[in-house]
């Protein structure tokens, strides 16, 4: 398959561990926010989802924060799994359906 | 319900010929996005399609056209392909301001 994030910055924590994966925007327009999961030879999945309006949002296993004031994004992953092996972007828009801007990656490796 | 689907899952072409991919958008879904994905990089934006017109365009040249159909499939055509065109080119569907959904992808290697 093909390797995704062959240069990421690499985040390495142990199995059942706790995982926080950052990441910085910067434009102060932005108001949608979106982390998606990357596994080699696949597409990037939906993981979860933040509105500007909001600043802490919680799913299965993961929390995004979200920090207007310094424009910083961060996803929490809890008892990290094998699974959850993969590459994280982080994705923004101005809202609606405007184009989504990715930032850079960061290589999740979980160490069994 | 299927996903998002996009045919076919790899290609290889030679320089100066032209291709087309195909993306079904998830069940529900009115919007399609195209992204170019480069290794070790993250995806970037080619345009979006909606209404069968194209709505918005990323920074990508004429080279790069696309069309949507009124069941909602898209499809991507490049012509006189580079070298450089060489990534997985995504297809992500969309409704209202709901999340986008991205497909496999489609692995292109241009010789």
């Amino acid at each position: 398959g093909e390797n995704v994030g062959l240069h990421l910055p690499t985040l390495s924590v142990q199995e059942g561990d706790n995982s926080i994966i950052n990441c910085a925007y910067s434009n102060s327009a932005s108001d949608y926010f979106i982390w998606y999961k990357q596994e080699s030879g696949k597409g990037p999945q939906f993981i979860i989802d933040i509105r500007s309006n909001m600043d802490k949002r919680q799913g299965q296993r993961v929390t995004v924060l979200l920090n207007k004031t310094v424009k910083h994004l961060s996803l929490q992953i809890a008892a990290t799994q094998p699974g959850d092996s993969a590459v994280y972007f982080c994705a923004e828009n101005i809202g609606g359906n405007t184009p989504l801007v990715f930032g850079k990656g960061t290589r999740l490796s979980v160490i069994a | 319900d299927a996903g998002v689907t996009q045919s076919p899952t790899h290609l290889i072409k030679t320089r100066g010929q032209q291709v087309t991919l195909r993306c079904s958008p998830k069940s529900g879904h009115d919007t399609v996005s195209w992204y170019q994905q480069a290794l070790g990089q993250g995806p970037q934006f080619i345009f979006q399609y909606y209404e069968e017109e194209e709505r918005q365009r990323g920074n990508f040249p004429d080279r790069f056209s696309g069309h949507q159909f009124p069941n909602y499939s898209s499809e991507l055509n490049v012509n006189a392909l580079l070298l450089g065109d060489s990534a997985l080119y995504l297809c992500a569907s969309s409704f209202d301001t709901g999340p986008f959904y991205f497909g496999a992808g489609t692995r292109l290697s241009v010789l």
